[in-house]
């Protein structure tokens, strides 16, 4: 079993919709990670959250400590934000295995 | 401020021979990370190194190595290379970074990464 759950694994979207991506963990954290990773293999970090309820723009990442469960949204949806998502959760940064998002114009 | 640069951006080396990667972090620092990402086995941490010292280690062969120096830019090395070392090679630097439960706790910056070829 995975230490960190990611899903869905591939998303299509079309410019403008809601999206979810949703990460389940099992290790004990002190913070759970979102990167965005786009071709080329760059990592950005989008956000560290512990607790609550973090908003970044078009961008809002979730948590539930006790259910072990984050999500991360994306409001109104562009092609820009076409990239894969990986949440990593642990002391030793245990990594979902990505969700590849394509938005469509 | 200048981000994480990691050297170099792309190498290809032989089966047998070994492969010295490097991470200059953000300045002020103290904290480099290193992870290897495959199609595969996706993003696995590698180790982390705080004031030169290594602080954490993943589930790697002793193959895989590295170092901190002083100024706190942090060196990986591969030696033997096999075929499957093939990969995406990141290191992400931090403020404080991991240790003692520590980790997690500061963002992460990470570099463009060294993409390994091993033929």
């Amino acid at each position: 079993k995975n230490e960190v759950e990611q899903s869905p694994q591939n998303l299509t979207a079309q410019e403008g919709e809601f999206i979810t991506i949703n990460c389940s963990y099992s290790v004990g954290i002190s913070a759970l990670h979102w990167l965005q990773q786009h071709p080329g293999g760059g990592i950005v970090s989008l956000f560290m959250l512990s607790s609550g309820k973090k908003k970044h723009g078009r961008l809002i990442a979730t948590i539930n400590i006790q259910e072990k469960h984050s999500s991360l949204h994306i409001t109104a949806s562009h092609p820009r934000d076409s990239a894969v998502y990986i949440c990593a959760a642990g002391n030793q940064f245990y990594f979902g295995t990505g969700t590849s998002l394509t938005v469509i114009p | 401020k200048a981000g994480v640069t990691q050297t170099p951006r792309y190498l290809i080396k032989t089966r047998g021979q070994q492969v010295t990667l490097s991470c200059s972090p953000i300045s002020g620092h103290r904290s480099v990370s290193w992870y290897q990402q495959t199609p595969g086995q996706g993003l696995q941490f590698l180790f982390e190194y705080f004031s030169e010292t290594q602080r954490n280690k993943g589930n790697f062969p002793g193959r895989f190595s590295g170092r901190q120096f002083s100024n706190s830019r942090s060196e990986m090395n591969v030696s033997t290379l096999e075929l499957g070392d093939s990969a995406l090679y990141l290191c992400a630097s931090s403020l404080v970074g991991g240790g003692r439960g520590k980790m997690g706790r500061t963002e992460a910056f990470f570099g463009q990464g060294t993409r390994l070829t091993v033929v």
